[in-house]
């Protein structure tokens, strides 16, 4: 079983609707990555969380280290939010790296 | 700022060759790290560096090799290309893999045949 796993695997939404993507990890973490990754192939930083919630535009996190687990939601979904998003846990204790997610594909029709 | 660059951007081997596919940062980050990534698969770890002079395996080390001679560059090095090496290359950074946000390079997509 993968440490990071992420549902839906594959996500279609209509324009304007509330996306969810999840993430569950099965390991002790101290930090917590979403990532976007653009049809091009370039990836992008979202989030670092390591408890509670941030907001960035119609983008929230949350994250609740009780249930390990972790959601990204888009509010307002528009069709240049179509990428895959990755979610990514640094493991606890000395470890410095990071472990990731298959990613979510979410695409957004106009 | 140019950020995290790689290059090349495309590249095709044959078996049994060798190349190294160069990384370099401009933001003094200290965590350097490379990834690939295959279909169905995600990002996997390959190597790290937390700084100058100090590297560590990840979960693909086999077949690569890396160095940390500076904080801005993180060659990656493939010995003798096989096709399971087939895949996209990444490179980022950071501050380090905790509490800071992760820097990506382009990516280099690499064929071997």
């Amino acid at each position: 079983k993968n440490e990071v796993e992420q549902s839906p695997q594959n996500l279609t939404a209509q324009e304007g609707e509330f996306i969810t993507i999840n993430c569950s990890y099965s390991v002790g973490i101290s930090a917590l990555h979403w990532l976007q990754q653009h049809p091009g192939g370039g990836i992008v930083s979202l989030f670092m969380l390591s408890s509670g919630k941030k907001k960035h535009g119609r983008l929230i996190a949350t994250i609740n280290i009780q249930e390990k687990h972790s959601s990204l939601h888009i509010t307002a979904s528009h069709p240049r939010d179509s990428a895959v998003y990755i979610c990514a846990v640094k493991r606890g204790g000395g470890s410095e790296k990071l472990v990731f997610g298959k990613g979510t594909k979410l695409t957004v029709n106009p | 700022n140019a950020g995290v660059t790689q290059t090349p951007k495309f590249q095709v081997l044959k078996t049994g060759q060798s190349m190294t596919l160069q990384c370099a940062q401009d933001m003094n980050h200290e965590y350097m790290s490379w990834y690939r990534q295959d279909p169905g698969m995600g990002l996997r770890l390959i190597h790290y560096s937390v700084g100058a002079g100090i590297t560590d395996q990840g979960e693909v080390p086999n077949g690569y090799n890396v160095s940390r001679s500076t904080t801005e560059d993180f060659p990656l090095r493939l010995l003798s290309a096989a096709p399971s090496q087939t895949s996209v290359y990444f490179c980022a950074s950071s501050y380090s893999p905790t509490y800071y946000e992760q820097y990506f390079g382009p990516g280099t997509r690499l064929t071997v045949t």
